[in-house]
């Protein structure tokens, strides 16, 4: 297994555009989490998944922002409507189960100009 | 919003000092973490220390956990040019981690 892969790795976007984000976990993982980092900053949590349930979201996650994990598989993060303040490093990480240690993605940098 | 304050935010030593980085939290946890980020890429997992553990190793790494001060302690023993990284804890209340701020580490040759 090579690990939690992201795509795409960087994102470029108008503001007011679409975004779409897809993570796949570690395949023996069970639990898949969302964050958001920006720069200087640690990681914030946003979501995070049990299987194909969405089990608790951040206030930082507005409406514009929905994650899903169908089939409890891969996950996608899409934020509609993108603003400046969009731009982050977002983050998906996997564990094998509550209370272990999480193990992250590479990343997808978006930029919203 | 984060609960982790790191201290110091950046740390400078020679190559082969020890470099120790402080944590504090703010509320009850299941277990504390340490993470290192390389600039611009993702986080790796150092170690786990769990709230009835004080000390725990791994190779050249040292946590300390205080759970009556709200405080965890890295110690990087004998610190080599890769190290040089941001440095986080994040704590383990619900499943979810909180992070903080970091400590950038630069270890110079």
């Amino acid at each position: 297994d090579t690990g939690v892969s992201q795509d795409p790795r960087h994102k470029i976007t108008k503001r007011g555009q679409n975004v779409t984000f897809r993570c796949d976990p570690i395949s023996e993982h069970n639990r898949l989490y969302w964050y958001r980092q920006t720069l200087g900053q640690g990681p914030e949590f946003l979501t995070y998944f049990q299987n194909e349930a969405q089990l608790e979201k951040s206030r930082l996650l507005s409406d514009r922002f929905s994650a899903e994990r169908p089939k409890g598989s891969f996950s996608t993060l899409e934020i509609q409507r993108t603003e400046q303040g969009d731009s982050a490093m977002y983050l998906c990480a996997s564990s094998f189960r509550l209370d272990r240690e999480q193990y992250f993605g590479p990343g997808t940098r978006l930029t919203v100009t | 919003s984060q609960q982790g304050e790191e201290d110091p935010q950046a740390l400078s030593i020679q190559e082969g000092e020890n470099a120790t980085m402080n944590c504090s939290y703010k509320t009850s946890i299941n277990n504390l973490q340490w993470y290192r980020q390389n600039s611009g890429r993702g986080l790796v997992h150092l170690i786990l220390i769990r709230s009835n553990e004080r000390e725990k190793h791994s190779g050249r790494l040292r946590v300390t956990l205080d759970t009556s001060k709200k405080s965890s302690s890295l110690l990087i023993t004998a610190s080599r040019a890769a190290d040089t990284a941001s440095y986080f804890c994040a704590t383990d209340a619900l499943g979810q981690l909180v992070f903080g701020q970091g400590t950038r580490l630069t270890i110079n040759p």
